[in-house]
């Protein structure tokens, strides 16, 4: 089992829908990165989470420490967002990010 | 620099023969990261900097792997003797705590086709 999951692993949505990504991991964490990497391979950070909510735009992002578990959700979602989004979290103790899989999302117009 | 900088961006080499990739963080980022991507894949680690040592090197592959930081900037990660699986995506990261409490920023990568 890998210590960082995430789900869906692929998600097709129609523009304009909510749409939630799922990270659970089962190693103790300082924090919790959510990527974003478009086709042609460039990834960008969207979010760093030690606890509670963060906001960007129409990113939204949650940590849940006791039940070990993110989300990314993306209101009124457009075709630019397509793309994988990975989860990303920093081990306590020490120096290594453990990466999620990706959820590759492709929004059709 | 403005970002991380990766270069070569793609590189093409015959199997056997050494390459090096070379990474320049963002300028004052104490924290430097080799990843590899290969094709479908997540990323895997490679190597951790902090300043010029390196922590943790249990993600290079085998000894034909090694990399190297001078100056607490500029990185290379050098591949001996290339072999057909080192094909893949090597990407960069810089970040200025080093301690998870900082920002990532990614570079472009380098893709390396072994043939």
């Amino acid at each position: 089992k890998n210590e960082v999951e995430q789900s869906p692993q692929n998600l097709t949505a129609q523009e304009g829908e909510f749409i939630t990504i799922n990270c659970s991991y089962s190693v103790g964490i300082s924090a919790l990165h959510w990527l974003q990497q478009h086709p042609g391979g460039g990834i960008v950070s969207l979010f760093m989470l030690s606890s509670g909510k963060k906001k960007h735009g129409r990113l939204i992002a949650t940590i849940n420490i006791q039940e070990k578990h993110s989300s990314l959700h993306i209101t009124a979602s457009h075709p630019r967002d397509s793309a994988v989004y990975i989860c990303a979290v920093y081990t306590s103790g020490t120096y290594k990010y453990i990466f999620g899989t990706g959820t590759r999302l492709k929004v059709l117009a | 620099g403005a970002g991380v900088s990766q270069s070569p961006s793609n590189k093409v080499t015959e199997k056997g023969k050494d390459v090096e990739l070379r990474c320049d963080p963002i300028s004052g980022h104490t924290a430097l990261y080799w990843y590899r991507q290969s094709l479908g894949q997540g990323l895997e680690f490679l190597i951790y900097f902090q300043g010029n040592s390196a922590p943790d090197k249990s993600g290079l592959p085998s000894d034909r792997f090694s990399a190297e930081r001078t100056g607490g900037s500029v990185s290379t990660l050098t591949i001996q003797r290339t072999q057909q699986e080192d094909s893949a995506v090597y990407l960069c990261a810089s970040s200025f705590s080093g301690v998870g409490t900082g920002e990532l920023f990614f570079g472009e990568g380098s893709r390396l086709t072994v043939l």
